[in-house]
């Protein structure tokens, strides 16, 4: 079945870079993403890879996709205090309309 | 645009009650969902709708659930007979019609606690 594991925390020295890294089983994904969730608050967008890319990079995000081990990362360089969150990882359905959402990986920041 | 708005944000009821939230996503979306997040967990898919037509139910929503979105724009959850277990943030999304990858952005979440 369709599942999206990721590992459940992360703590970082301000001004180091953060990985987060998530494992999904659909392989017919065709997009994955990656949310942001403040406390109390809804999950913002941060970005999205097409399954036929291996990378992306958007500022200080950068996505790697290996496909044929279906794993997908997201590095936040120059980590900053206001990026602690929880940050999940997402894949899209084969039919299209459901998103699958890993449990989140939460994110400290130390100063 | 003023993305995904839902209401309330907050609501406490007693155990038994009926409850409605209510959703209105970003106006040019023809796609709604409703996710139901736990703490410490990941939003699950409860229901999608395309314009007015609700066309995929999780065997997560019993019977005591129903979500309607009547005119194709705003939509309800409606949670009869409330639980305890009911308790979680129940999150709105709304997406365009294919071509943007499906993606969906989400609302700030009415949280729900059953007392």
């Amino acid at each position: 079945g369709e599942d999206v594991e990721q590992s459940l925390f992360l703590s970082v020295r301000e001004g180091d870079s953060s990985v987060i890294n998530c494992t999904y089983t659909d392989s017919s994904s065709t997009y994955l993403y990656w949310y942001k969730q403040e406390p109390g608050a809804g999950l913002q967008l941060l970005t999205y890879i097409f399954s036929n890319m291996d990378m992306k990079q958007d500022q200080r995000l950068t996505v790697l996709l290996n496909k044929k081990d279906k794993h997908l990362s997201l590095r936040i360089a120059d980590t900053q205090t206001g990026d602690s969150a929880i940050y999940f990882c997402a894949e899209i359905n084969t039919g299209g309309f459901k998103t699958i959402f890993g449990a989140g990986t939460r994110l400290f920041v130390k100063a | 645009d003023t993305g995904v708005s839902q209401d309330p944000r907050h609501k406490i009821t007693k155990r038994g009650q009926n409850v409605t939230f209510r959703c209105d996503p970003i106006s040019e979306h023809n796609r709604l969902y409703w996710y139901r997040q736990t703490l410490g967990q990941g939003p699950e898919f409860l229901t999608y709708f395309q314009n007015e037509a609700q066309l995929e139910k999780s065997r997560l929503l019993s019977d005591r659930f129903s979500a309607e979105r009547p005119k194709g724009s705003f939509s309800t959850l409606e949670i009869q007979r409330t639980e305890q277990g009911d308790s979680a943030m129940y999150l709105c999304a709304s997406s365009e019609p294919q071509g943007s990858g499906n993606t969906i952005y989400f609302g700030e979440g009415s949280w729900l606690t059953v007392v």
